[in-house]
């Protein structure tokens, strides 16, 4: 069945830009049903919503993020990735990315989840 | 995106039942997604579109919604439904978001 696997470095300096890939196996990230997405989670805290990417690179971020984030697509590597830069202490959590579906337009949601990594922002 | 409200805790006696809930404006339009998170694992969806189960998920799990309001509702709670309980909207922008969460202690 398809799974996701997030990669990327655990550790990155203040300042620098936090890079992680989404590599979708056991199916095509080429879907007009889904959407594709990265949500993060602080050590000890809550759910926080990145951004999201349909597979012809049309994508949708957290307006609180959206100045430092970019999520691209590769499609000929069932690939997806989030770019956030000038990361600080507090962009520390795991990242997770994840599969979004909708049932129409009232209902969205992520289905299937990535195990997840965490990414450390420190010198 | 809209901002989405949880009580930060609720507890349960065994065998019992409980309702979380989320409260936000955008629940007025759009229906609430609900995730369970335990300890190191990922969240994993419970409830979608109102009251809709995804395959695996007991039938115990049951979602409704009324007008800011969604709910959550375990019916005769287990041991292994302590964990943490997120809801999760969008809003008309198309921006997503998610609650602040729900610890549940099954006492």
């Amino acid at each position: 069945q398809l799974q996701l696997q997030e990669s990327g470095p655990g550790l990155v300096k203040p300042s620098e830009t936090l890079s992680l890939t989404c590599t979708v196996s056991g199916g095509s990230i080429i879907s007009t049903t889904y959407y594709w997405g990265w949500i993060r989670q602080p050590p000890g805290k809550g759910l926080e919503w990145i951004g999201t990417i349909y597979y012809s690179g049309s994508t949708s971020y957290n307006p609180a993020l959206e100045s430092r984030v970019t999520i691209p697509v590769d499609t000929s590597k069932n690939q997806f990735s989030l770019r956030l830069s000038s990361v600080t202490a507090a962009d520390t959590a795991v990242y997770y990315c994840a599969r979004r579906g909708s049932s129409g337009p009232s209902s969205w949601y992520f289905d299937l989840w990535g195990r997840g990594t965490l990414v450390t922002v420190s010198s | 995106s809209s901002e989405l409200t949880q009580d930060p805790a609720v507890s349960v006696a065994l065998g019992q039942t409980v309702r979380i809930t989320c409260q936000g404006d955008s629940l007025r339009i759009y229906y609430a997604s609900w995730y369970q998170q335990k300890p190191g694992q990922a969240p994993v969806l419970v409830i979608y579109a109102k009251n809709n189960r995804p395959s695996g998920i007991p039938d115990r799990f049951s979602g409704s919604s009324s007008g800011n309001t969604a709910s959550l509702t375990i019916t005769g709670a287990q041991a292994e439904d302590e964990a943490d309980y997120y809801c999760n909207s969008r809003d008309t922008s198309g921006h997503l978001s998610f609650g602040g969460g729900t610890k549940l202690t099954v006492l």
